[in-house]
This record gives structure tokens, sequence and C-alpha cells, in this order.
């Protein structure tokens, strides 16, 4: 099962900032926090991930709060092509070791012009 | 760099029919990780290969099976086919060093 809880939907305007809550209170020392987007019948793009400071990319930047028991994606401006379905992933780094991603069933995203 | 390939696109099958699906990872990436997507049942991980091993196994039946060549090239394999294996099959691909999973375009399987 998956180890994250998101709100099923969210609406944005164009040109506005974008906000998506995950909750992850069960997340372990070692897990990441991931995230990928689906747009539309095509394959999950990867996003950003983290482990417990923010980061940001060209893409997004990812808030973590203190406790590691939620974050939030922040899309800063988002166009017409960010409405997507956004998972949020609670996943082990092991080196070398075997990995799967558990999805859930994430937050659709629409921005609205 | 080129990103995660998969052939064919779109696949029409019939029921009893079988299968097989390909991916090419991205140059450098061992591992190779098959998903399954389905309306009701949202994205579920099929399995994981890792120079030419299985290291990973979802819960699916033994009619999903898999394998990986030398150069990481990735096939799966679906027997018997049935009407709820209709899907998005997705591969993904990620290096030792950035364990990022990078997804292909997904291969739409339709069984009829």
């Amino acid at each position: 099962d998956a180890k994250t809880t998101q709100p099923p939907s969210m609406d944005c305007a164009e040109g506005r900032a974008a906000n998506l809550p995950c909750n992850h209170s069960t997340i372990s020392g070692n897990e990441y926090v991931y995230w990928y987007r689906q747009i539309h019948s095509q394959g999950p793009q990867y996003i950003i991930h983290g482990l417990k400071n923010n980061e940001t990319n060209e893409m997004a930047s990812l808030i973590i709060t203190e406790d590691r028991k939620s974050s939030t994606l922040i899309l800063p401006h988002a166009t017409l092509r960010d409405t997507a379905v956004y998972y949020c992933i609670v996943r082990v780094l092991s080196q070398g070791g075997s990995e799967k991603l558990v999805f859930g069933k994430g937050t659709k995203l629409t921005v609205n012009p | 760099k080129a990103g995660v390939t998969q052939t064919p696109r779109y696949l029409i099958k019939t029921r009893g029919q079988q299968v097989t699906l390909s991916c090419s990872p991205i140059s450098g990436h061992r591992s190779v990780s098959w998903y399954q997507q389905t309306p009701g049942q949202g994205l579920q991980f099929l399995f994981e290969y890792f120079s030419e091993t299985q290291r990973n196994k979802g819960n699916f039946p033994g009619r999903f099976s898999g394998r990986q060549f030398s150069n990481s090239r990735s096939e799966m394999n679906v027997s018997t086919l049935e009407l709820g294996d209709s899907a998005l099959y997705l591969c993904a691909s990620s290096s030792t060093s950035e364990v990022t999973q990078y997804f292909g375009p997904g291969t739409r399987l339709t069984v009829l």
C-alpha cells in the first residue's frame, strides 16, 4: 500500500503558484520523498525528490516539514501544460538494492486559463 | 541522452494469445522495472531486472514474465491473455549511481 495521502484533485489559475500537499506520517528516517507527474496516458515524469532539506530544480520546489511527516510540491508559475496527475511517493534508497515505486492515487491538478 | 523507449506503442490482441513488449533503457542504466496501469488498480509494480537477473517481483500471476539481455534491454511477456490484462504497460530504468527511475511512454495493450 502507498504510504502517502494526497487530495484527489486541485485547481490552479494559470500563472499562479500551485502548491500540492502530501502527508507521509509513517515515513522512516532513510526514506525519501519523490514526486512524479503523469500527463494523460503518458509515462510518469520525474519531478523532484528530497530527504529532509528543501529542494529546488528547474521544474519545481519541494518543501519538507521538519518532522518529515508532510511535504509540499510547488510549481511556481503554473501553465496549462502542468495539468496532470501528481504522485507523491515515499521510497527507500538502498545502494545497489532492489527498488520499486508504490504509487497511490495522486492529485489531479487542473490549471485553468 | 535518449530516454526510455518502448515498443510497440499500441497493441491489440485477443483472449488466449500471448504478447511480448520491449523496453530499451537509458544508455548506461542497468536496472529496468515494469509497471501495469489500469483505471481500477492504478500503477502497480510487476518486476525489476538488474544485470539480467530478476531482483524483485510484484504480486502478479505467473502468466507475466520478463527477461533482461546483456545490453540491459528488457522484454516482458504475458501468456494466455485475459480481458483484464488490458492496460498501459510502463517500463522505467535507473542507474546504480542515481537510482531515480525514469519512465518510458508505455505500451497500450488492448485485449479483445
